[in-house]
């Protein structure tokens, strides 16, 4: 079975620090998605990132960067010089393979920037 | 363009009546997922409909719930005899689906919060 697990539930951090969210992933499948979602206050989910298993590159996108690495099952997220508007709820998702396109939530990680 | 919509926003009801939940999803995504959020948890996915193929039903918590999409577009979400532990946030997802690409972005709608009382 596929399962997503986000170990931290809650993070707190100072305006401007680096924070990195951990998602590992289990799944007996070769070709798999990963995705990482962002919830706001306001509460209606955005996507931010899609990767395929085959596509083990990392990626930055302004002030966010990926980290995917199979060996150890994990796609972890980085958020560079952060905002008081990071402060959401972040979720780490699996879909793919012989789950079809099911999508496999982590239980998310709170994000508190202070100012 | 519109996004994914839902409505109603806010649903209060008693405990063993029914309700009804609907999601209109962007024009032109073939896949539909809804999926329910409890309180300060994750989301768990409930159903997944793809196309005209047989949807995904195993999520679905118990046979008190079940889903439709009728036309290849709108969705609606039925529990029947609400209970209790059916209180949470109910999400309606559309995705353009293309079956060589493998699972595409999920845009979600803003929720129905249920509160069975």
């Amino acid at each position: 079975a596929q399962k997503v697990t986000q170990a931290q539930t809650e993070i707190s951090v100072v305006e401007k620090e680096d924070v990195t969210l951990d998602c590992v992933y289990e799944t007996r499948d070769t070709t798999y998605y990963l995705f990482w979602y962002k919830q706001p206050p306001s509460g209606e989910l955005v996507f931010l990132i899609r990767r395929n298993s085959f596509d083990e590159q990392n990626e930055i996108s302004g002030r966010y960067s990926w980290n995917f690495q199979k060996s150890t099952s994990s796609f972890n997220f980085t958020i560079t010089a952060s905002q008081v508007v990071d402060s959401a709820v972040y979720f780490c998702a699996l879909s793919g393979g012989t789950g079809g396109f099911k999508t496999i939530f982590g239980a998310g990680t709170r994000l508190f920037v202070k100012a | 363009g519109a996004g994914v919509s839902q409505s109603p926003s806010n649903k209060v009801t008693e405990k063993g009546k029914d309700v009804e939940l609907r999601c209109d999803p962007i024009s032109g995504h073939t896949a539909l997922y809804w999926y329910r959020q409890s309180l300060g948890q994750g989301l768990e996915f409930l159903i997944y409909f793809q196309g005209n193929s047989a949807p995904d039903k195993s999520g679905l918590p118990s046979d008190r719930f079940s889903a439709e999409r009728t036309g290849g577009s709108v969705s609606t979400l039925t529990i029947q005899r609400t209970q209790q532990e059916d209180s949470a946030v109910y999400l309606c997802a559309s995705s353009l689906e293309k079956l060589a690409g493998g699972p595409d972005t999920q845009y979600f709608g803003p929720g129905t919060r249920l509160t069975v009382l």
